[in-house]
């Protein structure tokens, strides 16, 4: 069975350092890219950035880039998500997602439970 | 940047309706759209992929049609567990956006 389990979550300070993981099992991890999904309280979800662990080929949302960065272990199967400096602005639940592409598709088809991060002085 | 216009942002519904959710795009993306379901606390869940396929497990009372840049997302007869929102997302050459999402209520 394919999962992706994330880590808990999170209360942060602006201005703190954050970085949350999304480890998947029952599958090959390092042949599928991972997305990283945020959805800010009451919004829908916008994508952040896709990673494909087997060669850490990672694209970034523009609106996103500069703002946080993606990596992937696929020794242990685990995708991250890092911020330097932690802004309120950044509350949301954040979400990982198994992307499965061929010519013609291309979705997200297993998600994680999501990582809920709080930033509050 | 493709944008996504999904309407209605609510949709009021009784048991048995039939309801339709629309997806319009900024412009042309092949069959590259699917709508997802998420409830309250959970993660979204893929429903319909490549603008017209029932993903496994899902119940065949939701269906995905295409005209176009325009993607409809039926669901033939509301049953209770299917109170929830739905969003719409496009897949274009790996720059990917969501609709705003449909609340679906009673």
């Amino acid at each position: 069975e394919v999962q992706l389990v994330q880590s808990g979550a999170e209360l942060k300070k602006p201005g703190e350092s954050l970085k949350i993981s999304c480890s998947g099992s029952g599958y090959n991890f390092g042949s599928y890219w991972i997305i990283w999904v945020r959805q800010m309280p009451g919004k829908g979800p916008e994508w952040m950035g896709i990673i494909y662990p087997g060669d850490s080929d990672t694209r970034y949302n523009p609106s996103f880039e500069g703002q946080v960065i993606i990596s992937a272990d696929k020794s242990i199967g685990t995708a991250y998500l890092q911020w330097s400096s932690l802004k309120a602005s950044d509350t949301a639940i954040y979400y990982c997602a198994r992307r499965f592409a061929t010519k013609t598709m291309d979705y997200f088809d297993h998600w994680g439970q999501g990582t809920p991060v709080t930033v509050a002085s | 940047d493709i944008q996504m216009t999904q309407s209605p942002s609510f949709l009021s519904a009784s048991l048995g309706d039939r309801v339709t959710i629309t997806c319009r795009a900024s412009q042309s993306l092949g069959s590259y759209l699917n709508w997802y379901q998420q409830k309250p606390g959970k993660a979204p869940k893929l429903l319909i992929y490549a603008a017209s396929r029932l993903e496994s497990g899902v119940p065949s009372r939701f269906s995905g049609s295409e005209s176009g840049t325009d993607f409809t997302l039926t669901i033939s007869s509301l049953q209770a567990d299917d109170f929830a929102t739905y969003y719409c997302q496009q897949s274009h050459s790996m720059s990917y956006s969501f609709g705003q999402g449909t609340k679906l209520e009673i």
